[in-house]
């Protein structure tokens, strides 16, 4: 079983919908990150965050700690919004951080 | 800031063959991450530094592959001899971490490196 799950693992959305991605884990959290890759290959940073919720412009992302969870909505989808969004979680360890990945979710936003 | 820079961007190789992927962090930032992303298996952690220092090294896929970071602004990736299983885009981040803080900051992107071994 993988220490992360994504759902869904694709979306097909029409430009201006609601869109939201979930992520569930199973092990212990320092913090939750969540990434975006374009189709051009690179990734970006979208949010870090290990309690409640964060804002920037239409991305929303949040957090449940008790119920092991967080999810990443977009507001007004746009085309440019298509990619994949990888979901990864920050373990501590005596020896350091470990890092867990989902598979990811591949977002299309059709005009 | 220019970024992180990683070379090169391409890397075409044949099978026996070493590789040396180069990676120079964000100025500032204390902590390196090389990843390995293929279609099966998606995106892996392969090992990361703080301070210099590999903090976790568990995601290095066997003794052919071995990571240096020698100072703060310069890390290397090697594979010796590469396979054609090695055949993947291989990106380096980098971000700044506080001991005290609950985890790693966001972390800054490489535009990574196209290997294929033939």
């Amino acid at each position: 079983k993988n220490e992360v799950e994504q759902s869904p693992q694709n979306l097909t959305a029409q430009e201006g919908e609601f869109i939201t991605i979930n992520c569930s884990y199973s092990v212990g959290i320092s913090a939750l990150h969540w990434l975006q890759q374009h189709p051009g290959g690179g990734i970006v940073s979208l949010f870090m965050l290990s309690s409640g919720k964060k804002k920037h412009g239409r991305l929303i992302a949040t957090i449940n700690i008790q119920e092991k969870h967080s999810s990443l909505h977009i507001t007004a989808s746009h085309p440019r919004d298509s990619a994949v969004y990888i979901c990864a979680v920050e373990s501590r360890k005596r020896a350091g951080n470990q890092f867990y990945f989902g598979t990811g979710t591949s977002l299309t936003v059709i005009p | 800031d220019a970024g992180v820079i990683q070379s090169p961007r391409h890397e075409v190789t044949e099978m026996g063959q070493e590789v040396t992927l180069r990676c120079k962090p964000i100025s500032g930032h204390n902590s390196l991450f090389w990843y390995r992303q293929t279609m099966m298996r998606g995106l892996e952690l392969l090992i990361y530094f703080n301070n210099n220092v590999p903090i976790d090294d568990s995601g290095m896929p066997e003794d052919r592959f071995s990571a240096k970071m020698p100072n703060a602004s310069f890390s290397t990736l090697k594979i010796q001899p590469s396979e054609p299983r090695d055949s993947a885009v291989y990106f380096c981040a980098s971000s700044y971490f506080t001991i005290a803080g609950e985890g790693h900051n966001e972390q800054f992107f490489g535009p990574g490196t196209r290997l294929t071994v033939l």
